[in-house]
């Protein structure tokens, strides 16, 4: 199975948003509402930002919202703040009960 | 609060079978909510997902591992563990250890909200 496909870097200004794409196929992103992101700070273990497409686990910033359209979809981080420096994984369940997750983008807040 | 940690050998030469254990606490493996999931990194590379295990001892696994994959659950001590075989230097990564949240349908995994702080395995000789 192929990795989701997202930007290797996206980079935005403190207080500004940025928008991290995530593109599968209608094998996974866009066959099923089971998309997901992660963040990942250097030498931690991921931790969960976004389920079921754009749910936020209990504790998780209302400045980041997820979204899906057709086989993409989309993180984005509003009001960026130095902390959100790090990288940033979308996953998603896909067709014969595997599970995917993308390529990675490294987020630098300039 | 749940807490998940992995242990076993951080050096393991060519050919030979890496062996991982993830240990549970704060919360029952028994649980028919979850899934228990092995999920590695290579340094400076992404997340790949090895494959996954339910209480009942159902197992699912990525299609390009399954061949070398074995996921096994203890439920008496709580425990999962991942052996991959025949092991080569691509295979050197950091290994997590995840609890996974089902859905339909059967088997979908729709996230990992849970994650053990991982340990890095080196394949050399």
């Amino acid at each position: 199975q192929s990795a989701l496909t997202q930007p290797a870097s996206v980079s935005g200004s403190p207080g500004q948003s940025i928008t991290i794409s995530c593109t599968g196929t209608s094998s996974d992103v866009g066959g099923y509402d089971y998309v997901s992101w992660y963040q990942q700070h250097p030498g931690k273990a991921p931790k969960l930002m976004i389920y079921d497409v754009n749910s936020r686990p209990s504790g998780v910033s209302n400045r980041f919202s997820g979204s899906k359209s057709g086989n993409t979809a989309s993180l984005t981080i509003s009001g960026l703040q130095a902390g959100d420096e790090a990288d940033y994984f979308c996953s998603s369940y896909t067709d014969s009960n595997s599970y995917v997750f993308g390529t990675g983008t490294k987020v630098t807040v300039l | 609060q749940l807490q998940m940690q992995e242990s076993g050998p951080g050096l393991v030469k060519p050919s030979e079978t890496l062996s991982l254990t993830c240990t549970v606490s704060g919360g029952s493996i028994s649980s028919s909510s979850y899934y228990w999931g092995w999920i590695r990194q290579p340094p400076g590379k992404g997340l790949e997902w090895i494959g996954s295990v339910y209480y009942s001892g159902s197992t699912y696994h990525n299609p390009s591992l399954k061949s070398r994959v074995t996921i096994s659950i203890d439920t008496s001590k709580n425990q999962m563990s991942l052996k991959l075989s025949s092991v080569t230097a691509a295979d050197t990564a950091v290994f997590y250890c995840a609890r996974a949240h089902g859905g339909p349908p059967t088997g979908s995994h729709r996230l990992f909200d849970y994650w053990g702080q991982g340990i890095l395995v080196t394949v050399s000789s």
